[in-house]
């Protein structure tokens, strides 16, 4: 099973709106990520959860706020949006480093897809 | 840090014909390198990766080819279909990290 599952599918969000992503993987994958993704453009790393710890924040903005519950759960909180927040956020899983030697591939979850109005 | 180039941005192919995305890396560290496919609306997918202990590896009518000297490494697609039609990302690891780091991407349309 290489399947990362992520809720909403589609979320419209006012900019005083208080929101939450949800994002879950059964693969025992031990590093999981934020990314947000803008059209015709890469997926762009914004936290990275290494063994549940916040190990890498791409100096992204405190509206966005991380949240790694247990080992197959990341959320990611949002408050106060701007306009320019709208984009499709990515959530991906893959063994940590030191979780197991060899092992590198990235598994992306189908994104949730944000509009702020 | 890494970074990574790709080339080209856009690439239009008949049917049937093959069709070659090229990628640069910076940092002679990084070993292992995948290539994603997204289609439109739909989540990047991996397609194929090597690393850097192999020079080539293919699976069907994909292939990557990579050159640690040089440090790139090619996404080759032979018998284009147009369900090909998608953006493909390459990306790079640095040894010791988990983090990818991606090209810009490039648009492949294949026509009938």
């Amino acid at each position: 099973d290489t399947e990362v599952t992520q809720t909403p599918k589609h979320l419209v969000m006012g900019m005083t709106n208080k929101k939450s992503l949800k994002c879950e993987q059964h693969m025992g994958h031990r590093a999981m990520y934020w990314y947000k993704q803008k059209a015709k453009k890469p997926p762009e790393l914004m936290f990275v959860y290494s063994y549940e710890k916040l190990s890498i924040n791409e100096s992204v903005p405190s509206r966005f706020s991380p949240e790694c519950p247990n080992s197959s759960l990341l959320n990611l909180h949002l408050h106060a949006l701007q306009p320019e927040d709208s984009a499709l956020y990515l959530c991906a899983s893959s063994q940590a480093s030191g979780q197991g030697a060899f092992v590198y591939e990235q598994y992306f979850g189908p994104g949730t897809r944000l509009t702020v109005t | 840090g890494e970074n990574v180039e790709q080339h080209p941005s856009t690439l239009s192919v008949q049917e049937g014909d093959s069709a070659v995305i090229k990628c640069t890396y910076s940092d002679s560290a990084s070993n292992y390198f995948p290539w994603y496919k997204q289609e439109l609306g739909k989540r990047p997918q991996l397609i194929i990766d090597i690393r850097s202990n192999v020079g080539e590896k293919k699976d069907q009518r994909i292939a990557v080819t990579l050159n640690k000297t040089a440090k790139h490494f090619s996404l080759h697609i032979t018998e284009t279909q147009p369900e090909d039609s998608a953006v493909y990302f390459c990306a790079a690891r640095l040894s010791g990290y988990s983090t990818l780091t991606f090209g810009k991407g490039t648009m492949l349309l294949v026509s009938p």
